[in-house]
């Protein structure tokens, strides 16, 4: 059982780039969340999605698109990556049994640290 | 809008020390609260949480929490930390209702032997 992996853990790109930020959870979690985590800011939602098949924006979701591909998978896409886009990624799911999200504890990924030049 | 502050963003103390981490937020309706721990190089971690009942909550590792609803605070308190408890700690609202949890800016504590 290994919670919720994310891949890769560090990405260096270029202005301009993109790229994909994988998660996965093998704990049947209903919810899936995106977050970004930079120094002095506490963490910030990006997008989450409440079930299978629906996403829905958070709080900084400009720049960012994501697809919940099933269940278990949960992407994060940077179609033309910026400098302010620089951050330590997280993952999370929660298992939100009554489908009411929010009211339940969430379990983090390992984190991807991205650099963007 | 929802938002969550935390006080004193670097803490330093020695071994054996009490450590108290303020929490407040801004909603005034039924909140669920949640403290988090980040260690160095590791992802979050829940160290303790509140939806209702006793408002002193335990947690992981001697660590406890209480809500004070009037207050509109949920304070992280530990009697005598130890160098392991060296961490980003983090303080997590959601107002219901609300389509988020509101993170704060967290705290830096460090613990020096």
């Amino acid at each position: 059982n290994a919670g919720v992996t994310q891949t890769p853990k560090f990405q260096v790109l270029k202005t301009g780039q993109s790229m994909t930020l994988q998660c996965a959870q093998d704990m049947n979690h209903n919810s899936m969340y995106w977050y970004r985590q930079d120094p002095g800011m506490g963490l910030r939602l990006i997008y989450y999605s409440a079930s299978e098949g629906t996403t829905d924006k958070g709080e900084v979701p400009n720049g960012y698109n994501v697809s919940r591909l099933n269940k278990r998978e949960f992407s994060l896409r940077l179609e033309s990556a910026a400098p302010s886009q620089t951050s330590v990624y997280f993952c999370a799911s929660s298992e939100n049994p009554s489908g009411i999200v929010w009211a339940d504890e969430q379990f983090f990924g390992p984190g991807t640290r991205l650099t963007v030049l | 809008a929802q938002s969550v502050s935390q006080h004193n963003h670097h803490v330093i103390l020695s071994e054996a020390a009490s450590l108290e981490l303020g929490c407040n937020y801004s909603y005034g309706g039924t909140v669920n609260l949640f403290w988090y721990v980040q260690y160095p190089g590791q992802h979050l971690q829940l160290l303790l949480k509140y939806f209702s009942g006793d408002p002193l909550v335990k947690g992981i590792k001697g660590f406890e929490a209480e809500f004070i609803k009037s207050k509109f605070s949920f304070n992280l308190r530990k009697p005598s930390v130890q160098w392991s408890d060296t961490a980003e700690y983090f303080c997590a609202v959601n107002a219901k209702g609300n389509n988020r949890l509101a993170f704060g800016k967290g705290n830096q504590v460090v613990v020096i032997p």
